[in-house]
């Protein structure tokens, strides 16, 4: 089975820089998601990481290490708009993706 | 189509009633998810297809629940005898293959009475 796990809730301050954590445990492995979610909406899609290291886009950068189970998601100079939950999803050998409970972040200003 | 589609957006029925959801993915994507997501929870996975293999049914929560994807596009996701339990958002994902990136639709809200 999968296990992935994440702090429930975060907060930080307007143009801070937050890291949420993600530990998984998987039979399998075929890569690592970042989901943002506002309250409402659907999902959208933030980063993915198949191999090690960190990958960065903008102001998002996600890590991963495979060997350890782990991932963060790096987010800079934040914006009340980043206030969302963000989602740890895993696609193990079964090939669907497996979610997190999300980690609820509030920008405060 | 530009992005995935879903009908109905909201549906609000009574319990014991069955409910037909509809999934249209994006064009050319041969993989597609459904997951349901109850008020501030996460995201729990239903099923899942992938081009013409058996789907992956290992999520349905029971045997009221069930799904199909003909001609390798648009997916129904049934639920029959509706329960007040069943009160949640469905989404719809798809991806261009397996393990690619998915891409969610904006979900239908289901309520049970």
């Amino acid at each position: 089975g999968q296990n992935i796990d994440q702090p429930t809730e975060m907060t930080a301050t307007e143009g801070a820089i937050v890291q949420i954590n993600c530990t998984y445990q998987t039979s399998g492995f075929n890569g690592l998601f970042w989901y943002q979610q506002h309250a409402g909406e659907a999902p959208t899609f933030l980063s993915y990481n198949v191999l090690d290291g960190l990958e960065e886009k903008g102001r998002f950068s996600s890590f991963l290490s495979r060997s350890k189970g782990y991932s963060y998601l790096l987010l800079k100079e934040l914006q009340m708009k980043d206030s969302a939950s963000y989602l740890c999803a895993v696609s193990g050998s079964a090939r669907q993706l497996t979610f997190g409970s999300g980690t609820q972040l509030t920008v405060l200003p | 189509g530009a992005g995935v589609s879903q009908s109905p957006s909201n549906k609000v029925t009574e319990k014991g009633k069955d409910v037909e959801l509809r999934c249209d993915p994006i064009s050319g994507h041969t993989a597609l998810y459904w997951y349901r997501q109850s008020l501030g929870q996460g995201l729990e996975f239903l099923i899942y297809f992938q081009g013409n293999s058996a789907p992956d049914k290992s999520g349905l929560p029971s045997d009221r629940f069930s799904a199909e994807r003909t001609g390798g596009s648009v997916s129904t996701l049934t639920i029959q005898r509706t329960q007040q339990e069943d009160s949640a958002v469905y989404l719809c994902a798809s991806s261009l293959a397996e393990g690619n990136t998915i891409y969610f639709g904006e979900g239908s809200w289901l309520t049970v009475v």
